[in-house]
């Protein structure tokens, strides 16, 4: 199977600083990846889809200058948490489907980043 | 609106029974993924499928299309299935997914 990467796996960090996530396709080339969050007992949400080459594309209600997303490269893809404050704190998960290969839009999900903003 | 639901939220069995997962969802959804999430937080896709029956194993992965429904089985449970199943609809046209609200699987020994 595909494997898909995510640095750090778990980050504390003040109020008011930034943070950046990174998320690695390492086996495939990913055009599209995906940034989830993930609260206590509950489901993901999708946060945005970053785009290689292109804009990200953000789910309603979420804020484009607070979570800058940037897919500089066909297999690495960084979530920014800027001016991150308590209400962050949660497990950022990305995914990325391996769509050159069938089956197509299988998906492959890193392990996660635990952010922890005090 | 496009929406995956699960049942049941909690399901805790004895080891080696059989397990039932089900998942409904809207129109406008293309194929169901089936994940597995361990304590950890890592997420494993088990199944994608948009007809008919995959099998992986003890898992089992069933769709009815016309019913808008799936389901996830596992035969001869083993406590090292606990874990959280969430059922995933994959949006019509797109890759990204709708998720369910995850059912949380524990298997005593």
């Amino acid at each position: 199977g595909a494997v898909v990467s995510q640095h750090p796996s778990r980050v504390i960090c003040k109020s008011g600083t930034s943070v950046k996530i990174e998320c690695r396709s390492l086996d495939f080339q990913a055009t599209t990846m995906f940034w989830y969050r993930q609260f206590p007992k509950q489901s993901l949400m999708l946060m945005a889809t970053s785009n290689e080459g292109s804009k990200a594309t953000y789910e309603q209600g979420v804020e484009k200058d607070k979570f800058l997303i940037n897919h500089a490269s066909l297999t690495l893809s960084t979530l920014t948490v800027t001016s991150a404050h308590p209400e962050d704190s949660s497990f950022y998960i990305c995914s990325a489907p391996k769509d050159s290969v069938f089956p197509y839009n299988e998906q492959f999900f890193g392990p996660g980043t635990r952010l922890t903003v005090l | 609106k496009n929406e995956v639901e699960q049942s049941p939220q909690n399901l805790t069995a004895q080891e080696g029974e059989f397990i039932t997962i089900n998942c409904s969802y809207s129109v406008g959804i293309s194929a169901l993924h089936w994940l597995q999430q361990h304590p950890g937080g890592g997420i494993v896709s088990l199944f994608m499928l948009s007809s008919g029956k995959k099998k992986h194993g003890r898992l089992i992965a069933t769709i009815n299309i016309q019913e808008k429904h799936s389901s996830l089985h596992i035969t001869a449970s083993h406590p090292r299935d606990s874990a959280v199943y969430i059922c995933a609809g994959q949006i019509q046209g797109a890759q990204k997914l709708v998720f369910g609200q995850g059912t949380r699987l524990t298997i005593n020994p």
